[in-house]
């Protein structure tokens, strides 16, 4: 049971590029988010889903798309990257929302703008 | 909007002390999560807290609950080592938490 998988692990892009940031899960969890953190700081909401189809924004969407075309995966999309950007983004998945259990995260994917 | 904030943000102590960080959110919410989260790694649930007056322990450290003065605490008995890391209080809200800023506890020998 691999849980909750987020590739790449690292990456550095130059601003102004674009880039995919994979996320799948195989809890069958209808629930799927996405956060960033910022050094030193607490994780804010980025986007989340709660079934295949159904989209909507956290705290800080503004630069980042998703979509959610399958239960398993949740892709989040950078484009036209800049500084602001550099993070540490981490996939997180639960059944029913936080609910009993709260979250499974993934190891996160470190980013770097420049 | 649901603001989460908890106090102290870096808390160095020595071993075998006591502390207790606090986490306290804006909004009404009977769903609190606390997580661990050791440098360069993911996150890790804690405790669960799902109605008020819930305490939960794990080990050296117990979680509770008061949703009447939206408050929750992590205390932390006879402090080790192996205690270190960044301690996340997280509330739930429509379907999605919230997580406060985190607190870095350093526990030195």
């Amino acid at each position: 049971n691999a849980g909750v998988t987020q590739t790449p692990k690292f990456r550095i892009l130059k601003i102004g590029q674009s880039m995919t940031l994979q996320c799948t899960q195989d809890m069958n969890h209808n629930y799927m988010y996405w956060y960033r953190q910022d050094p030193g700081m607490g994780l804010k909401l980025i986007y989340y889903s709660v079934g295949a189809g159904i989209t909507d924004k956290g705290e800080v969407p503004n630069g980042y798309n998703v979509s959610r075309s399958t239960t398993e995966d949740f892709p989040l999309r950078l484009e036209l990257a800049a500084p602001s950007q550099t993070s540490v983004y981490f996939c997180a998945s639960s059944h029913t929302g936080p609910a009993n259990y709260g979250y499974t995260f993934g190891s996160g994917t470190r980013l770097t703008v420049v | 909007e649901l603001k989460v904030e908890q106090n102290p943000l870096f808390l160095s102590m020595q071993e075998g002390k006591n502390y207790t960080i606090y986490c306290n959110y804006s909004t009404t919410s009977d769903r609190l999560y606390w997580y661990r989260q050791d440098p360069g790694k993911s996150l890790e649930s804690l405790f669960v807290l799902l109605s008020n007056g819930a305490v939960k322990q794990e080990g050296r450290l117990m979680a509770s609950l008061d949703t009447k003065a939206r408050l929750s605490t992590l205390h932390i008995t006879a402090a080790v080592h192996d205690l270190s890391a960044t301690y996340f209080c997280a509330v739930g809200n429509t379907g999605k938490l919230i997580f406060g800023q985190g607190t870095t506890l350093q526990v030195k020998p």
